[in-house]
């Protein structure tokens, strides 16, 4: 089935720093594939998509690009900032079914 | 646009008791709404699909009969936790799909909503 594998956390950073949280994939055909971030308390908001093979999704700084060779997604940002600690999801979904999620990473940015 | 509401935000009960939880798509329709549960600190778990006029598939392990799902129009999902225990404590979250963006797959979540049974 249809599974989304994400690095384990927490991931601990500077302000600043370069942010990399790898996300693989196993589907059939052609997923969907997103990230969403959940804040402390907070319900899931979309963050970026891409729904073809080798599209980049980007939002606030943050970009993955759609690697159907690698079946990978991986989530990245250019310079952290302290307001972006909070719980990364990576999912995926096709033909409108269901999100299937990844566990989720922590990621926490100190000043 | 495409805003999902849930409502209560926040439900404290006690043991025994049932609860209803609404989520209602504010901006758009949708036939098919999906609910999650999250525990401490994991990720979100499908529990079923929602479908408007008809039942809710369950996924694998949750009891329909403790899980009633009604979804009676195009707009709104309920999902009733009946005989709630402590064990049914968690974050319940909804999302739905944009009816009117069919090769679309992507869906707007709820803003969830805290369980605490006591």
């Amino acid at each position: 089935g249809n599974s989304v594998t994400q690095m384990e956390g927490p991931v601990t950073l500077s302000e600043e720093a370069f942010l990399t949280i790898n996300c693989t994939y196993t589907a059939t055909g052609y997923p969907s594939l997103f990230w969403y971030v959940q804040y402390p308390g907070e319900g899931l908001q979309l963050l970026l998509k891409a729904t073809k093979a080798d599209d980049k999704g980007s939002n606030k700084g943050f970009e993955a690009t759609y690697r159907k060779e690698t079946t990978s997604f991986h989530l990245e940002k250019g310079s952290v900032q302290v307001s972006d600690s909070a719980v990364y999801f990576c999912a995926l979904t096709q033909s409108g079914t269901a999100l299937i999620f990844g566990k989720g990473t922590t990621l926490s940015v100190s000043s | 646009g495409a805003v999902v509401s849930q409502h209560p935000s926040r439900v404290i009960c006690k043991s025994g008791t049932s609860v209803k939880i609404e989520c209602r798509s504010l901006d758009f329709q949708a036939t098919t709404m999906f609910w999650y549960r999250q525990f401490p600190k994991q990720s979100l778990m499908l529990m079923a699909t929602s479908n408007e006029g008809s039942k809710a598939t369950y996924e694998q392990g949750v009891e329909k009969d403790k899980f009633l799902i009604n979804h009676a129009s195009l707009t709104l999902s309920t999902l009733t936790v009946t005989s709630a225990h402590p064990e049914d404590s968690s974050f319940y979250i909804c999302s739905a799909r944009d009816s009117g963006k069919s090769s679309y797959n992507e869906q707007f979540f709820g803003p969830g909503t805290r369980l605490t049974v006591l």
